[in-house]
């Protein structure tokens, strides 16, 4: 079985300044790895994904995240973030074989601040 | 893109009433999930279905069932409302091959009194 651990709960953090939220994940076999990000009233929407090849990843908006085997970890980061960054972050698994059912972890809430 | 539509956002209910969410998707993706998202929880699923009226149960599948008549539309239920059923219910889907991504519905906001 897998399971996703993200440590915080909450990241306060101020406008412009660098953030990561932290993602730990285990599983006996191969993983697909997501971030989702989920603004005030709405559902969550894909933020970025790692499937394979290059370990580091990226998306529109600015973030990044880096798959890590080694220490089963799959952080986000942004290097300056803004106010409308602020969201409930989701990190998520699931095998790449087989149904696909995704686990998610118990969300960040970034709150930006200027 | 591919439009997922929960059809109520907010509900309150009282204890013992059947209530019934319902999500719609205007694609043919195979597959649909029912998550219900709570604080410091995060997302659970609760059932999810591959295929027109076959249906599995997800983590927490006790106290809900599930409907799936026709491709497009998979329903929740709730044959008797507790308190503790009052939660985020998210609707999702993903096309069934490859490497999936999950587009969620906008959410619908439950609350048992």
């Amino acid at each position: 079985a897998q399971s996703v651990t993200q440590l915080d709960s909450q990241v306060p953090v101020f406008e412009e300044a660098p953030v990561e939220l932290r993602c730990n994940y285990s599983s006996s076999v191969s993983v697909y790895l997501f971030w989702y990000v989920q603004y005030p009233n709405q559902g969550l929407q894909l933020l970025l994904k790692y499937l394979s090849g290059s370990t580091l990843v990226e998306s529109i908006n600015g973030f990044e995240a880096e798959f890590n085997k080694s220490q089963t970890s799959f952080h986000l980061r942004k290097p300056s973030v803004h106010i409308s960054d602020t969201a409930e972050y989701f990190c998520a698994v699931t095998w790449t074989t087989g149904f696909q059912k995704l686990v998610f972890g118990t969300g960040t809430r970034l709150l930006v601040s200027p | 893109d591919v439009k997922v539509t929960q059809s109520s956002r907010y509900l309150v209910k009282r204890t013992g009433e059947k209530v019934f969410l319902e999500c719609v998707q205007d694609m043919d993706h195979e597959n649909m999930f029912w998550y219900r998202q709570d604080p410091g929880l995060g997302l659970r699923l609760i059932y999810f279905s591959y295929d027109v009226k076959m249906k599995e149960k997800g983590d927490i599948p006790e106290g809900y069932s599930v409907s799936r008549e026709k491709k497009e539309r998979f329903s929740l239920i709730l044959e008797s409302a507790s308190t503790n059923q009052t939660s985020m219910y998210l609707c999702a889907t993903h096309r069934g091959s490859g490497a999936n991504v999950l587009t969620f519905g906008a959410g619908s906001r439950l609350t048992v009194l």
